[in-house]
């Protein structure tokens, strides 16, 4: 069966620090998608990024990077220079091949950036 | 943003009452997903569809039903509600295998 673990359940940061996020995986197919979602105080979910099992090739979008390591069998979320606008809830997930598309979540890490 | 809407928003219910929350999209997408969110748990799924009339169970179905008659449209029933069911409920939807997943805004649900 899979499963997401999300060690860290909150986080506080004081604005500009970096700040990784944690996601430890497990599943027993070889082809999987991991993603991240954020959830704002407004309690939206907001997809980031997808990743295959196929692509390890690490991610930057601007302040947001993603580091996906399946030796390790994790996919962690770094923030660059902390904003107060990045205070939200943050989901990483898994699916796996066949599955119709449902996703594993991790119970998320609450992520605090104070002024 | 993906065209999925979720009614009601909000819904306060008696325990032992029926509830329908509908999740509505425009996007034409195969897949429809049903799922809870409680403090503690992140999101668990209830039920998903992978077609008109076409669903299966998730992780936490018991005390749940749900219909899909059409495309565009995915109902969620509580056939007697129990305050255990108290929660946010999300709808979403995804349209190939493995893609990503988008959420409707959630429904809050209080059971009293």
């Amino acid at each position: 069966a899979q499963k997401v673990t999300q060690a860290q359940t909150e986080i506080s940061v004081v604005e500009k620090e970096d700040v990784t996020l944690d996601c430890v995986y497990e599943t027993r197919d070889t082809t999987y998608y991991l993603f991240w979602y954020k959830q704002p105080p407004s309690g939206e979910l907001v997809f980031l990024i997808r990743r295959n099992s196929f692509d390890e090739q690490n991610e930057i979008s601007g302040r947001y990077s993603w580091n996906f390591q399946k030796s390790t069998s994790s996919f962690n979320f770094t923030i660059t220079a902390s904003q107060v606008v990045d205070s939200a809830v943050y989901f990483c997930a898994l699916s796996e091949s066949g599955a119709n598309s449902k996703l594993t979540f991790g119970k998320g890490i609450t992520l605090s950036v104070r002024p | 943003d993906a065209g999925i809407t979720q009614s009601p928003r909000h819904k306060v219910t008696e325990t032992g009452t029926p509830v329908t929350l509908r999740c509505h999209q425009t996007e034409n997408h195969r897949y429809m997903y049903w799922y809870r969110q409680d403090p503690g748990h992140g999101l668990r799924l209830i039920h998903y569809s992978y077609g008109v009339k076409d669903t299966d169970k998730g992780e936490v179905s018991d005390g749940y039903s749900v219909s899909r008659s059409k495309t565009e449209d995915f109902l969620l029933t509580l056939e007697s509600a129990t305050s255990s069911q108290t929660s946010v409920y999300f709808c979403a939807i995804s349209n190939l295998g493995g893609s990503e997943a988008f959420f409707g805004q959630g429904t809050r649900l209080t059971v009293v």
